[in-house]
């Protein structure tokens, strides 16, 4: 069963930084597309950042872009989001998901930045 | 980028009624297979969203048939054919065709 579990969320200051991570298993990790995607408390869902299976290639919402970075272990099967620079709407859940057609989705990790 | 517009914003239902919700995308969409990538998700309330319809049309492993998905270019849609208790939730069409990926703004089904 394809099962991905989330953690590293938190309360941080504005400005801080935070390092999500996905564990992922159930299926070839190195092959697949990832994604992070936040939903910010009364909002809905925003696409923050993908990878393909190797790590060449990235992309990032403008709102993330020069702060976030997203990568991969493949040895581990773990997706990263390296968040810094943090700011308060940046405040949201953020779940791991698999696959640019979003077919599996993590239970989400709580991020909060505020003062 | 591409807009996803989607209604209604809430759509309150009789059970056993059907229901049905539109994506609206500001340039048509269409991957380099000629397949469509546009995905249908539900988030029931304190849940994780899960897929319902990936590539317009094709229900995800799971998916109960009442749900089905249409559409081509710019116009695509969701139909629950008969709302189950169940289905309560925010429903969002996601277009995955070109970066970034784009999310409707999510339509409410509630029951009347």
């Amino acid at each position: 069963e394809v099962h991905l579990v989330e953690s590293g969320g938190d309360l941080v200051q504005p400005g801080g930084s935070l390092r999500l991570s996905c564990a992922a298993s159930g299926f070839s990790f190195s092959s697949s597309w990832m994604q992070w995607v936040r939903r910010a408390p009364g909002k809905g869902l925003v696409w923050v950042s993908s990878i393909n299976g190797d790590g060449s290639i990235t992309s990032y919402a403008d709102s993330v872009k020069g702060r976030f970075t997203i990568s991969r272990d493949s040895a581990k099967n773990t997706l990263f989001l390296q968040m810094n620079s943090l700011r308060a709407e940046d405040t949201a859940v953020y779940y791991c998901v698999k696959d640019s057609g979003a077919t599996v989705w993590g239970q989400g990790t709580m991020v909060t930045v505020s003062s | 980028d591409i807009v996803m517009t989607q209604t209604p914003l809430s759509s309150p239902v009789t059970l056993g009624q059907p229901a049905s919700i539109s994506c609206r995308s500001s340039q048509s969409l269409g991957d380099s297979d000629g397949k469509t990538s546009v995905s249908w998700l539900q988030q029931r309330p304190g849940q994780p969203p899960r897929l319902l319809i990936y590539k317009t049309s094709n229900r995800f492993s799971g998916v109960p048939d009442r749900f089905s998905g249409s559409g081509a270019g710019t116009d695509f849609t969701l139909k629950i054919s008969r709302v189950e208790a169940e289905d309560v939730g925010v429903y969002y069409c996601l277009q995955a065709t070109q970066f970034p990926l784009t999310f409707g703004g999510g339509t409410k089904v509630e029951i009347k």
